[in-house]
Order: C-alpha cells, then structure tokens, then sequence
C-alpha cells in the first residue's frame, strides 16, 4: 500500500511568489490534514479535510494560505504571496473513516525555503 | 536512559540497552496519544497509540505508558539499534477534534 506523498519535496522561492503543495493520501482515506513545522518549533496543525470538506481550519495562520480538495482525493495547499516567516516544512497526514480516533500517517513533507 | 520530555530534548543510550522517552501533556481533555519517530528527512512515521481508557500498550519492542493523574506518557524502547536513533514525538488530541497536538520532540541516539 503506497503511504501519503508529498510533492515537491524541496521548493525554494523569492517572497512575494505563489507555490502550490500537493499531498496525495493513503487511498481510501477521507481524513487528510495539513501541519506545518517551522524552524525551532513544534508541529502544528494547519487544517483538516474530511473528504473534500473542511472540517477544521482553525490553525490556518492568515488568508495567505489557501487549502483545496476537491473531489475528496488530492489536496493542494497554496501559498500566496510568500512570506519569509512562511519558510519550514509542510506536513500532510491522513487517517481512514469517522468516528474513533484514528492514527494519522504522515508523508515525508515538503521543505519550503523563501528566500 | 531517560528523559524528562519536553525540557530534555536529547538523550543518548549504549546500544542494546533499553530507552525511556518521557512526554508531559497539558490538556486534561486528551484522550488519544500517540507517539511518532522521525529520522533525518522523513516525515513522522507512527509507532504506537494508546487511548485513554488504557494505561498500558504494548508493540514489537515498545511500550507506552499513560498516567492520567499526571497528564505524562512515556514510550519505552526495548534493546535499543542503531536504527531506533530518531526524533521521537508525543502528540495528544481529544476525541472528536482530529487535530494533533505535538509536544517538542526527543533525540535519541544510539552509542555503539
């Protein structure tokens, strides 16, 4: 079973630029997440789908950032502009079905550099 | 060895001995943990979860710990190798609100 993947797994951009990250869940999973580290932090949850609805976004930092996921497989999460705090590693995890908690199984993220 | 969670993110064990990483929780409401090992390049990689109506959970060479009085979790790695040298992660959420919360993360590195 393939896991979750992330692409690109580097990207490095001048600020004020525009990139879009892919992640690509376990198949069959309706639970995908977006969590981001930056440096010297703790992960930190961004936003979870359920299917191709947002369930929660409460940890979105600013409208900056734009999260899809239409048609419930693939989600893209979108930086734009970039901002130079906006660097650090972007994380996308998914978990199967509803109800009880669920481990969440991550990808090997995407580095984003803004430079 | 052993750590004391968040405020000692390093420690180093002697190959084939055993490891305790210690975590402190803070949200009383928490009743799903889980702990992840990342190594160098990777993201997190799940290990083992235990739920709340538990204080005991066992896998391949681990073992997790959960004490609900003191809010602490702790992940005992038995007969420690080489590859078990990664950043290790508690995380916590509550059921219901599908999002982790993680706690610093731990070192561990494994001497020959």
């Amino acid at each position: 079973e393939a896991g979750v993947t992330q692409f690109p797994s580097h990207s490095v951009i001048e600020k004020g630029q525009t990139v879009t990250l892919r992640c690509d869940p376990i198949s069959g999973h309706d639970n995908l997440y977006w969590y981001r580290r930056v440096m010297g932090k703790e992960i930190k949850f961004l936003l979870h789908f359920v299917k191709e609805s947002k369930q929660d976004e409460s940890g979105m930092p600013n409208n900056r950032f734009l999260a899809e996921r239409t048609g419930g497989t693939y989600s893209t999460l979108k930086v734009q502009p970039a901002e130079l705090e906006d660097s650090g590693v972007y994380f996308c995890a998914s978990s199967q079905g509803s109800g009880d908690n669920q481990p969440q199984h991550f990808g090997d993220g995407t580095r984003l550099s803004i430079l | 060895g052993e750590s004391v969670g968040l405020h000692l993110p390093t420690l180093s064990v002697q190959e084939g001995d055993n490891s305790i990483i210690n975590c402190a929780y803070s949200n009383s409401a928490s009743d799903y943990f889980i702990w992840y090992k990342q190594e160098s390049g990777k993201g997190p990689q799940f290990i083992i979860d235990i739920r709340s109506n538990m204080d005991k959970r066992q896998g391949q060479r681990v073992t997790v710990l959960l004490n609900k009085t003191v809010k602490h979790l702790s992940l005992q790695i038995a007969a420690t190798q080489p590859g078990d040298s990664a950043v290790y992660f508690c995380a916590e959420n509550k059921w219901g609100a599908q999002k982790l919360v993680f706690g610093q993360g731990t070192r561990l590195t494994i001497n020959p």
